[in-house]
């Protein structure tokens, strides 16, 4: 069992539609970090949300932060193929050295 | 401006052999780590570093180890290697809590 889940795993949408994506633990981290990967490469910073209940925007991107800091959501507006990829959410507790624990992945298909 | 630059790319190693990853930041970043990723895993920690000459145990750290002599390069060694240590392995950096930046990862297969 992985300590954040993230669902979907999958997700295939037309292009101008939205969507969400939740990330869960039962543990309260002190961030949450979302992450975007493309196919042979690194996973890429979107943003990094610090204070429950915080929502932060990134053009088309909603980022929320739970209330209690256990749990996030990413939510695309109108996506568009060119944000296909893995997204990945990861959380820091300040009792594991600040490294990043990291749900499953949601794969994204935006299809035109 | 290189950010994390990790090599090789590519290895395929036979069971038993051992080899380092190579993994260098130019950020002067404090903490580096190193992730397997498995497909539906998402990514898993296998080893991290506070800083030159500090290092810790992740998530799967058996049959891998680390060290930090300088700041800016933290080598994985695998010490026998497995099947089941293909994987893609990934080394990032950060300066603190803020966003990691990771390298562009190594295919590793074990055959």
């Amino acid at each position: 069992t992985q300590l954040l889940e993230q669902s979907p795993q999958f997700l295939s949408i037309q292009e101008g539609e939205n969507l969400t994506v939740y990330c869960n633990s039962s543990s309260v981290f002190s961030s949450l970090q979302w992450y975007r990967q493309e196919p042979g490469e690194g996973p890429v910073l979107l943003v990094t949300v610090v204070t429950g209940g915080e929502v932060k925007k990134l053009k088309r991107l909603t980022f929320q932060f739970g209330d209690a800091r256990k749990d996030s959501s990413l939510h695309i507006t109108a996506a568009q193929p060119g944000d296909t990829g893995l997204y990945l959410c990861a959380g820091i507790r300040s009792n594991a050295g600040n490294m990043l624990t990291f749900g499953g992945g949601t794969r994204l298909m935006v299809k035109p | 401006n290189a950010g994390v630059t990790q090599t090789p790319k590519f290895q395929v190693l036979k069971t038993g052999q051992s080899m380092t990853l190579q993994c260098a930041q130019d950020m002067n970043h404090e903490y580096m780590s190193w992730y397997r990723q498995d497909p539906g895993m998402g990514l898993r920690l296998i080893h991290y570093s506070v800083g030159a000459g500090i290092t810790d145990q992740g998530e799967v750290p058996n049959g891998y180890n680390v060290s930090r002599s300088t700041t800016e390069d933290f080598p994985l060694r695998l010490l026998s290697a497995a099947p089941s240590q293909t994987s893609v392995y990934f080394c990032a950096s950060s300066y603190g809590i803020g966003g990691y930046t990771f390298g562009s990862g190594t295919r590793l297969t074990v055959v």
